[in-house]
């Protein structure tokens, strides 16, 4: 059973601080998503990650991906209140032709002015 | 271009009644996700449609739910008999299925079982 772990779980920085959220998953795969969510509201894709050594940016946001090591950061530098929400990593099932994803817990990002 | 649609976005049961939920894809995507988030955790996979086939229903409950995608018209997710455990936010996500697409997601369904 494929297993995503993120963290931390809960995140509370000061504004222009940099900080980075961990994603590890536990068997193989070339796909790795996050996603962005405020409350009461859907999922919004942030990066796809294809391979081994992708790193992606946008704005204050940077994610790379590690296959070997079973691990994507989600990077935040200088954050700023906008950032605040729950920031989800995601993984491909591959078997079977299905698509699924598997989602970690979250973390809940606030920053503080 | 008009994102995913889902319908209701905010669903409230009574034990025992029956919840439908509707979910229309992105304008050209042919393949449709159901998850379920409870809440403070991830999203959890339910089952994988393509229009008029059931490809993965390995995350659905053996009882009392059930999916379909017709041929015209939404993805509906049926609930049957609905117990307080199922109160839940279902998002409903859809793609092309044509190689390494993202999966986009709708605002949601938020039901409520008193």
């Amino acid at each position: 059973e494929l297993k995503v772990e993120q963290n931390p779980l809960f995140l509370s920085m000061q504004e222009g601080k940099n900080y980075t959220i961990y994603c590890n998953y536990s068997t193989t795969s070339d796909r790795l998503y996050w996603y962005r969510q405020d409350p009461g509201k859907s999922l919004e894709s942030l990066f796809v990650l294809l391979s081994n050594g992708a790193v992606k940016q946008e704005g204050r946001l940077m994610a790379s991906l590690d296959t070997k090591a079973r691990l994507s950061t989600l990077h935040i530098t200088a954050a700023v209140h906008d950032l605040s929400a729950t920031y989800f990593c995601a993984v491909d099932m591959q078997g079977a032709g299905s698509y699924q994803l598997t989602f970690g817990k979250g973390t809940k990002l606030s920053v503080i002015p | 271009n008009a994102g995913v649609m889902q319908n209701p976005r905010h669903l409230v049961r009574r034990r025992g009644q029956e919840a439908r939920l509707r979910c229309s894809p992105m304008k050209g995507h042919s393949h449709v996700y159901w998850y379920r988030q409870l809440p403070e955790e991830g999203l959890k996979f339910m089952v994988y449609l393509q229009k008029e086939n059931i490809i993965d229903e390995s995350g659905m409950p053996k009882e009392r739910f059930s999916a379909e995608f017709p041929k015209e018209g939404p993805s509906i997710l049926r609930i049957q008999q609905v117990v307080r455990g199922d109160s839940a936010a279902y998002f409903c996500a859809s793609s092309t299925g044509w190689g390494l697409e993202t999966q986009y997601f709708g605002p949601g369904t938020r039901l409520l079982v008193l």
